[in-house]
């Protein structure tokens, strides 16, 4: 079956506490994303892929890091996590296409809540 | 930048339809739409490209002009199953990100 996979699906943690959230897709696909949902703001993207060991800054960067070793997995790290990380977060991937008509796959999501 | 969404929020009995409007102050070349159930994931529902190419579901259509830089969903005969939050998504262009607009609240009541 394809699907994004994400881990943990809940996490409470503390400041500064150092956590990742790993996200796995089976579809071979380029482009991985994350994103954090809050409400009344929808889906805003931290952090894309557009194939291993290239990483780029969506529009909320600050605060996270990724790496991309492998073209399936996309890790998501707070190094230092703070209360305002508190969301709802998704890990997508599609194909990359230059029309633009590749489909975006969303993980379960990781509702994460930082004390 | 994001995109606008409106209405922010519609409440219909089953049957009724709506329309849900998306627009943005930049050049469109596709546009994508998703719908996100209380507590779900986003789920694909269409794709709509220049040229007015669609790809997508079977009960739902949409609009894109691209002159007006703006697309619409239209959800005729609504059932209760189309509550929920619809996202429109843009694309930025090949190899840059992906924006989403804030979401219009959809509610079916019977």
């Amino acid at each position: 079956e394809a699907q994004v996979t994400q881990n943990p699906r809940y996490l409470i943690t503390v400041t500064g506490k150092k956590l990742t959230v790993t996200c796995s897709q089976n579809m071979n696909h380029e482009y991985m994303s994350w994103y954090r949902q809050d409400p009344g703001l929808g889906l805003r993207q931290i952090y894309y892929s557009m194939n291993v060991e290239v990483t780029d800054k969506g529009d909320v960067p600050e605060g996270y890091k990724v790496s991309r070793k492998e073209k399936r997995n996309f890790p998501l790290i707070l190094e230092s996590p703070s209360p305002n990380q508190t969301s709802l977060y998704f890990c997508a991937s599609r194909t990359s296409d230059s029309r633009g008509t590749d489909t975006q796959y969303f993980g379960p999501g990781t509702r994460l809540t930082v004390l | 930048q994001q995109p606008v969404q409106s209405p922010q929020a519609v409440i219909l009995r089953e049957g009724e339809d709506a329309v849900i409007n998306c627009s943005s102050s930049k050049a469109l070349y596709s546009v994508h739409w998703y719908r996100q159930k209380h507590g779900e994931a986003p789920v694909f529902l269409m794709i709509l490209l220049k040229g007015g190419e669609q790809k997508g579901h079977e009960k739902i259509s949409a609009s894109f002009n691209e002159k007006k830089q703006q697309s619409s969903l239209y959800l005729t005969a609504s059932q209760l199953s189309y509550s929920g939050t619809y996202f429109c998504g843009l694309p930025q262009g090949y190899g840059q990100n992906f924006v989403f607009g804030p979401g219009t609240r959809l509610s079916v009541l019977p």
